[in-house]
C-alpha cells in the first residue's frame, strides 16, 4: 500500500519550459488536491477534484492546469514555466475520517 | 482575507511539558472541519487531528488535543509531555464544504522542545 505518490521528487525548468507532475492514490479516495508551499506562505491550494473526471480551481490556480482521466491519477501541469513557480508542489488525497494523506512533495526550481 | 491565522511563528517548551498551539479561523459557512498538520524537518505533511464543526466534544489523538472554542473561533492545539521528536512544523487548517470543498492553511507555528 503504496499511499500518494509524486512523480518527479526533484526538477529545474527554465523559463517558458512545461512540465507535468503525476500524482497517484492507491487508497480509492474521490478527492485529490495539488498544493504549492512557499516559505512564510503555508500552503495553498492550486486546484482540486472531487472524482474521476472533474476538477476545480482553488486558491492560486493561474499558469496551472490539471486533469483527472482515472480516479486514481490527479496530474499538473504547467504550460509555460515562469520563475514565481518556483515551490514545492504537494499533493494530497481524502480519507473517510477527513483527514488528507500527502504525498511527499516535489521540489521545483525555475530558473 | 485570511481564513486561517497562526499568530506565532515560533514557539519553544521543554521537554516532557505541555505547549499550546494557537489557530483561528475565518468561515461564515456552518458546517466546516478543522485540522493540525505536523511537518518535520524532512518536509512531509502528518495528518494529526480533526473537529468537525458539529462536534459536541473536543477532538482528542494520543498526546495532541484540540482545543475548539465555536464561539472565539478558535482551535488551538495543545500538545501534552512534549517530546524531542515533536520539534517541527505546525500547520492548521479548515476544510470549507460551503466554498466547494477546499482546505485553507495557516502559515505554520515552528516549534522546538528543548532537552
Amino acid at each position: 500500500n503504496a499511499g500518494v505518490t509524486q512523480t518527479p521528487k526533484f526538477r529545474v525548468l527554465k523559463t517558458g519550459q512545461s512540465m507535468t507532475l503525476l500524482c497517484a492514490q492507491d487508497m480509492n479516495h474521490e478527492y485529490m488536491y495539488w498544493y504549492r508551499q512557499d516559505p512564510g506562505m503555508g500552503l495553498r491550494l492550486i486546484h482540486y477534484s472531487v472524482g474521476e473526471g472533474t476538477t476545480a480551481k482553488g486558491e492560486v490556480p493561474d499558469g496551472y492546469n490539471v486533469s483527472r482521466l482515472k480516479k486514481q491519477n490527479f496530474l499538473l501541469g504547467l504550460e509555460s514555466a515562469a520563475p514565481s513557480q518556483t515551490s514545492v508542489y504537494f499533493c494530497a488525497s481524502n480519507g473517510a475520517r477527513n483527514e488528507q494523506f500527502f504525498g511527499p512533495g516535489t521540489r521545483l526550481t525555475v530558473l | 482575507a485570511q481564513k486561517i491565522t497562526q499568530t506565532q511563528p515560533g514557539m519553544f517548551v521543554q521537554e516532557k511539558e505541555a505547549v499550546t498551539l494557537d489557530c483561528t479561523y475565518d468561515t461564515s459557512d456552518p458546517s466546516y472541519g478543522l485540522f493540525w498538520y505536523k511537518q518535520p524537518s524532512s518536509g512531509e505533511m502528518i495528518f494529526l487531528i480533526y473537529q468537525g464543526s458539529y462536534d459536541q466534544q473536543n477532538a482528542t489523538e494520543g498526546r495532541y488535543s484540540l482545543n475548539f472554542q465555536k464561539a472565539r473561533k478558535s482551535a488551538n492545539l495543545v500538545i501534552s509531555a512534549s517530546q524531542l521528536g515533536d520539534s517541527a512544523m505546525y500547520f492548521c487548517a479548515m476544510r470549507d464544504w460551503y466554498t466547494g470543498n477546499q482546505f485553507y492553511f495557516g502559515t505554520g507555528t515552528s516549534l522546538t522542545v528543548i532537552p
